[in-house]
Parts: C-alpha cells; structure tokens; sequence
C-alpha cells in the first residue's frame, strides 16, 4: 500500500491563482514527520518544510503555507499568488520507524503555472 | 559553499557495461542516499549508508552497488545486471539518519543506456 499519496498528478494554474496541492499520508506511528520538496526543471530537490506529528499547527512562509490534519492524515501544500518560477514538481514525503529508517516520497504532483 | 556534487549531468553506456555514478558532500553529513527517478515517478530509494564503511539495501537495490570508504564520497555503480537502468539517478545527504533530519539533493545525474 503506498504510504503517501498525492492524487494530482498534474495541476495547471494561471499566474495570480491560489493553488493547493494534496498530500495524504499512512503510518501507524505514533511519532513520525512529513516533508514537502521542490523539483524545478533543473532536477535539484528543494527542501521546503519539515513538520512533526506532535505540531499541528499551520505554517505560513510567504506565499506558502502548510496545513497538517492527522485526523484525515492530510499535509496539504498551498501557493497563493502563484507565480511562473513556482512550475515545479513538488513531492510530500514521510519519516517514520525509531530511526527515520523507513522515509517515502509521495509520486509527486507537477505544477505548470501559466502567465 | 556547501553542497552535494554529482557527475557527471549526463552519462550514456553501451548495453551490458557498468558505469559508476560520482556522489561526493562537503557537508560533514553521515548518512548519504541514492534515488532513482524515473519520468512522472516519485523517488525510489536505491542504497543509503549511515556511516562510513556501512551502507543498506533500499527498495530497488538489484544491479546496483555502492561503496562508503570516506564520508564525503557515496558513488553508485549501475551494473550490467541492471535490467531497465536508464533514470535519473539523485544523491542526497542528511546529518545523520534520523527521523526529523531534511534530507538534501544533489543535482542529479540523467543515465541513458544506448
């Protein structure tokens, strides 16, 4: 069963628009962290977010902002004001096991954002 | 400045040849990665090594090998035996393996198998 899921597989959006991008997760650890990575045209990931289990408290950076649900395991990813430099693919991934040994990357949801 | 450098960007091999894929961070980090992207696919994790003279098997660890003799160096070599290899092949490093450590990425390398 895939851990994390990410329905969108491709979203296209015109510059200015809000866009939100799915991320749903399963574990059944109690502690466990969710990430959101950035993959422009260049290939290079980019770590965008890390947030643990215990803090469900939305994040705001800029135009992004993260909200984290663990009662529908969501992790959603939201772009307001899109603007073209954010076309990218964008992965949501999870950390779990005593270790972090166990670390998924969701199949990625790819961004085209218009001008 | 500090990073993960891969090379070389781009990399074509003859069927049946193995070719060794450079992984290299100045980053002091102990615990580096492989991943292999294929086109519309997530990451699939190849090998990791947590330190030094130790690395594991990932999900998809067949035709592939890898070696951990200095913490600044992970290279991974794509061998014969690797039925479908051409991919995007993405190093990555964290401070240690952990839960809670961000993992960070090299550029790449694109693989193609003529």
């Amino acid at each position: 069963a895939q851990k994390v899921t990410q329905a969108q597989t491709e979203i296209s959006v015109v510059e200015k628009e809000d866009v939100t991008l799915d991320c749903v997760y399963e574990t059944r650890d109690t502690t466990y962290y969710l990430f959101w990575y950035k993959q422009p045209p260049s290939g290079e990931l980019v770590f965008l977010i890390r947030r643990n289990s215990f803090d469900e408290q939305n994040e705001i950076s800029g135009r992004y902002s993260w909200n984290f649900q663990k009662s529908t395991s969501s992790f959603n990813f939201t772009i307001t004001a899109s603007q073209v430099v954010d076309s990218a693919v964008y992965f949501c991934a999870l950390s779990e096991g005593s270790y972090g040994q166990n670390f998924v990357f969701g199949p990625g949801t790819r961004l085209s954002v218009l001008p | 400045d500090g990073g993960i450098t891969q090379s070389p960007k781009y990399l074509f091999r003859k069927e049946g040849q193995n070719v060794t894929l450079s992984c290299e961070q100045n980053l002091n980090h102990d615990a580096m990665y492989w991943y292999r992207q294929d086109p519309g696919q997530g990451l699939r994790l190849i090998y990791y090594s947590q330190i030094v003279n130790d690395f594991q098997k990932g999900d998809i660890a067949e035709g592939y090998s890898v070696s951990r003799e200095k913490k600044e160096s992970f290279p991974l070599t794509v061998t014969s035996a690797q039925k479908n290899p051409t991919a995007f092949y993405l190093c990555a490093s964290s401070i240690r393996q952990g839960i809670d450590n961000e993992q960070f990425f090299g550029p790449g390398t694109r693989l193609t198998v003529l």
